[in-house]
């Protein structure tokens, strides 16, 4: 069965240093991985995604994130925060024939 | 201009009292979702449908039903909606299970 742990719930960080949400999945196939954000009161938006392509994922709005297979982890980065970028972000997998499976979410609050 | 539309946006309603939140996609896609989303708990997938007449349970599908007759609609019934079920449905298409998913805006429903 597969599973998704969004290792932190909240991470603040000061504009302009850099971010990391953490994300490791189970599964026992070759997943698809994805990351999408939610701005407060808005839908959701593909940020990147992982489909056995290359494992460094390049995303929108500088965002790129690594597929680690020994590690099962697929960690979002950004070098420099802006306060635009404070909003909910969810790592989510897939695979062929299975359901879609959602993590509990990271809010990313951004200090002045 | 592509997209998913659901209706209605928001819904206050009387526990036992059946209610249908339609969704409908315009690109074709032949992948389709629906997701309630719970503070604290993410996204969970309540069902989907890989294809026309094509249905599959997701996590958390009790107390709900689904029907894909046309490859553009994927309504979503409740037919005895409980307080429990008051929650952010999302519907979502997508051209298959390891590609984008595009998300409607979002329906609020209050079951009281």
């Amino acid at each position: 069965a597969q599973s998704v742990t969004q290792l932190d719930s909240h991470v603040s960080v000061s504009e302009g240093t850099p971010v990391l949400l953490r994300c490791n999945y189970s599964s026992s196939y070759s997943p698809s991985l994805f990351w999408y954000v939610q701005h407060p009161n808005k839908g959701l938006q593909l940020l990147l995604k992982y489909t056995s392509a290359a494992t460094l994922v390049k995303g929108i709005n500088g965002f790129e994130a690594e597929f680690k297979k020994s590690e099962t982890s697929f960690h979002l980065t950004k070098p420099s925060a802006h306060m635009s970028d404070a909003a909910e972000y969810f790592c989510v997998v897939s695979h062929q024939d299975d359901k879609i499976i959602f993590g509990k979410g990271t809010r990313l609050h951004i200090l002045p | 201009e592509a997209q998913v539309t659901q209706n209605p946006r928001y819904l206050i309603t009387v526990t036992g009292k059946k209610l249908t939140v339609t969704c409908s996609q315009n690109m074709n896609h032949e992948y389709m979702s629906w997701y309630r989303q719970d503070p604290g708990l993410g996204l969970r997938q309540i069902y989907y449908s890989m294809n026309v007449e094509v249905t599959d349970k997701g996590d958390v599908p009790e107390g709900y039903k689904v029907s894909r007759k046309e490859k553009r609609n994927f309504p979503l019934i409740l037919e005895s909606p409980s307080p429990n079920q008051t929650s952010l449905y999302f519907c979502a298409s997508s051209g298959n299970w390891n590609y984008e998913q595009y998300f409607g805006p979002g329906t609020r429903l209050t079951v009281t």
